[in-house]
């Protein structure tokens, strides 16, 4: 079944380690996203990637990092520099960046300790 | 940019009707709704692209009005399984890369 898959679904972090969240699609779509969506909020978009090698920042990129080396992946990296990291961090796709429904992955829930 | 949802929360009755609205301050080149459940991830419910238009999804159905850059869903004779996070979808006129989500509207139908 064509799908996005996100690892971990649960993890723990200590303050000042880096950690990745994994996107995984095979759907074989072209643009992929990250978004973070804390309690009760709406989702914000952090990095956006149209095509393979390129990606863009969403409004809250600040102390993310992320790579585009295959259609297929995207993995998300919340360095040490984001001062809020503990959230819930949804990837998607769509066939590409200009229309269509986003596919979601069932999100990763990440902690700060 | 991202749009403006109303209400935040709504509270139905099983078999009452709720509208949420969606508006945008940037021209809209088109429009999604989704829900999302509690600790899962949002799922489609449909997508308009064209000013004036309307679809439907069994009892729920939406409208985009281009012009005044909004969107509305409505919910009728609603039921137990429509209770939810709503949210609309954007992207915008000359920036379609971008997909931007409102702020969401809880909705919860009682019994």
């Amino acid at each position: 079944d064509g799908g996005i898959t996100q690892s971990p679904k649960y993890l723990f972090r200590k303050e000042g380690q880096n950690v990745t969240l994994s996107c995984e699609q095979n759907l074989n779509h072209d643009a992929m996203y990250w978004y973070r969506q804390d309690p009760g909020q709406g989702l914000r978009l952090i990095y956006y990637s149209q095509i393979v090698n390129d990606f863009q920042k969403g409004d809250i990129a600040e102390g993310y990092s992320v790579s585009r080396e295959k259609k297929e992946s995207f993995p998300l990296t919340v360095t040490s520099a984001q001062k809020n990291p503990t959230a819930f961090y949804l990837c998607a796709s769509s066939i590409d960046a200009n229309t269509g429904e986003l596919f979601f992955g069932e999100g990763s829930r990440l902690t700060v300790l | 940019q991202q749009p403006v949802q109303s209400p935040q929360a709504v509270i139905l009755r099983e078999g009452e009707d709720a509208v949420i609205n969606c508006s945008s301050s940037k021209a809209l080149y088109s429009v999604h709704w989704y829900r999302q459940k509690h600790g899962e991830a949002p799922v489609f419910l449909m997508i308009l692209l064209k000013g004036g238009e309307q679809k439907g999804h069994e009892k729920i159905s939406a409208s985009f009005n281009e012009k005044k850059q909004q969107s509305s869903l409505y919910l009728t004779a609603s039921q137990l399984s429509y209770s939810g996070t709503y949210f609309c979808g954007t992207r915008a006129r000359g920036n379609f890369n971008k997909f931007y989500f409102g702020s969401g509207t809880k909705l919860n139908v009682k019994p």
